[in-house]
């Protein structure tokens, strides 16, 4: 079945420094949504991306989506305490399938 | 406007008892999505429900069954429970069958 890895596990950063997390599928994706999970919560929709090569931008957050449709990565610039939780990506697989495949996220952890 | 609902928030059963839980999806949502989430890991795909239908199924056993009711409302039920049930169940409704989803804040259920 359909796999999505997702790394790293876990990140600590300064506040102020940058962050990446990547997320990779096994098979070709029809879309890739991010998720974010604050410590106690439920995962809140962030983004979704569709199209191969997709760039999309929300404030200090890159998304892309890789032209392969297989993989994709969450940039985050000049973190704030505020962005502390886990980030998910999840795929959608081809035509006809509508199950949605976490990542198993990547926990970060910004130091004031 | 109501987001997800989900009841009971915690639970409490014994192993090879019965449980039910319940959501109630977001207004305009006509789409139900479950996930079991363990702990430190990604929401896995339980099944999603669609016209009172069951439209996709993962990786999980008969054990864990659900239902769709005409007001869009949907319930997951496992049977036979075992240790490894303990998760926090989220639901999530969504607009179309591959659109965002938005969850609820889950049930938190443990099995001894």
């Amino acid at each position: 079945g359909q796999q999505v890895m997702q790394i790293p596990q876990y990140q600590h950063v300064q506040e102020g420094e940058d962050f990446t997390t990547y997320c990779n599928s096994s098979t070709t994706l029809s879309n890739i949504q991010w998720y974010k999970q604050r410590p106690g919560g439920h995962p809140v929709f962030l983004i979704q991306l569709v199209k191969s090569g997709e760039v999309k931008k929300q404030k200090r957050l890159t998304f892309q989506f890789g032209e392969a449709k297989k993989n994709s990565s969450l940039h985050i610039t000049a973190t704030q305490t505020t962005d502390v939780g886990t980030y998910f990506c999840a795929g959608l697989g081809g035509a006809g399938s509508y199950q949605l495949t976490f990542g198993k996220g990547t926990k970060l952890s910004v130091i004031p | 406007d109501a987001g997800v609902t989900q009841s009971p928030t915690h639970l409490i059963k014994t192993r090879g008892q019965q449980v039910t839980l319940r959501c109630s999806p977001k207004s305009g949502h006509d789409t139900v999505s479950w996930y079991q989430q363990a702990l430190g890991q990604g929401p896995q795909f339980i099944f999603q429900y669609y016209e009172e239908e069951e439209r996709q199924r993962g990786n999980f056993p008969d054990r864990f069954s659900g239902h769709q009711f005409p007001n869009y409302s949907s319930e997951l039920n496992v049977n036979a429970l075992l240790l490894g049930d303990s998760a926090l169940y989220l639901c999530a409704s969504s607009f179309t069958q591959v659109d965002e989803q938005y969850f609820g804040p889950g049930t938190r259920l443990t099995v001894t």
